[in-house]
């Protein structure tokens, strides 16, 4: 009952070093998303997709990338890291609206960059 | 800009206290609001989704509420218990809008013995 899945859990970075954060869903959703937490900020929605082959950019997507080539994995990459981007990340995935909507948040990717 | 305002951010209570938590949004075209609960270094748990043709959701010892034209949504925590310490989020899908949540901040919850 994996529901979705984020690797690494932990990750410290130096700036300027890239890496990408993998999330996984085995519920057959159409929709994933990227999502930042940061103190005081609450959620933020870094970049979406609504289907396999599909991206698009959320509120805060500057400094990132993302790839949706299986209907199953959602990627978020960094290709030059900042201290900017320390953050907790978190993926989630919905059905779609045409449904309720929910989302499931998967435990979230620690990243440092220092 | 739809803005999701939670009050109080901190609460403590004690053990067996019923309570409410709130929720306010700027922007009434609403799909749903979902109410999360998070522990501490863990992710989000959806506790309950109230569809934007709905006035209540229930779940146990949750009831959640939501009135559209003024904007609130109240989380009622009966009986509450230690077990229910955590920081809750309600957060609001637009309409149309591929369900891209928008959080509030949370109110972190303490319920003590």
């Amino acid at each position: 009952n994996a529901g979705v899945t984020q690797t690494p859990k932990f990750r410290v970075l130096k700036t300027g070093q890239s890496m990408t954060l993998l999330c996984a869903q085995d519920m057959n959703h159409e929709y994933m998303y990227w999502y930042r937490q940061d103190p005081g900020m609450g959620l933020r929605l870094i970049h979406y997709s609504v289907g396999e082959g599909t991206t698009a950019k959320g509120e805060v997507p500057d400094g990132y990338n993302v790839s949706r080539l299986k209907k199953q994995n959602f990627l978020l990459g960094l290709e030059s890291a900042a201290p900017s981007q320390t953050s907790v990340y978190f993926c989630a995935s919905s059905r779609g609206t045409e449904n309720t909507g929910e989302l499931f948040f998967g435990e979230g990717s620690r990243l440092t960059v220092l | 800009k739809q803005e999701v305002t939670q009050i109080p951010a901190a609460l403590s209570v004690p053990e067996g206290e019923n309570l409410v938590l709130n929720c306010s949004f700027t922007d009434s075209a609403i799909y749903n609001l979902q109410w999360f609960r998070q522990d501490p270094g863990k992710g989000l748990t959806s506790l309950l989704l109230i569809q934007s043709s709905q006035r209540e959701q229930t779940s146990g010892r949750l009831n959640a509420s939501l009135d559209k034209s003024s904007g609130r949504s109240t989380l009622y925590i009966a009986a509450s218990q230690p077990g229910d310490s955590a920081t809750y989020l309600c957060a609001v899908i637009r309409t149309g809008t591929a369900s891209k949540l928008t959080f509030g901040t949370g109110t972190r919850l303490q319920v003590t013995l």
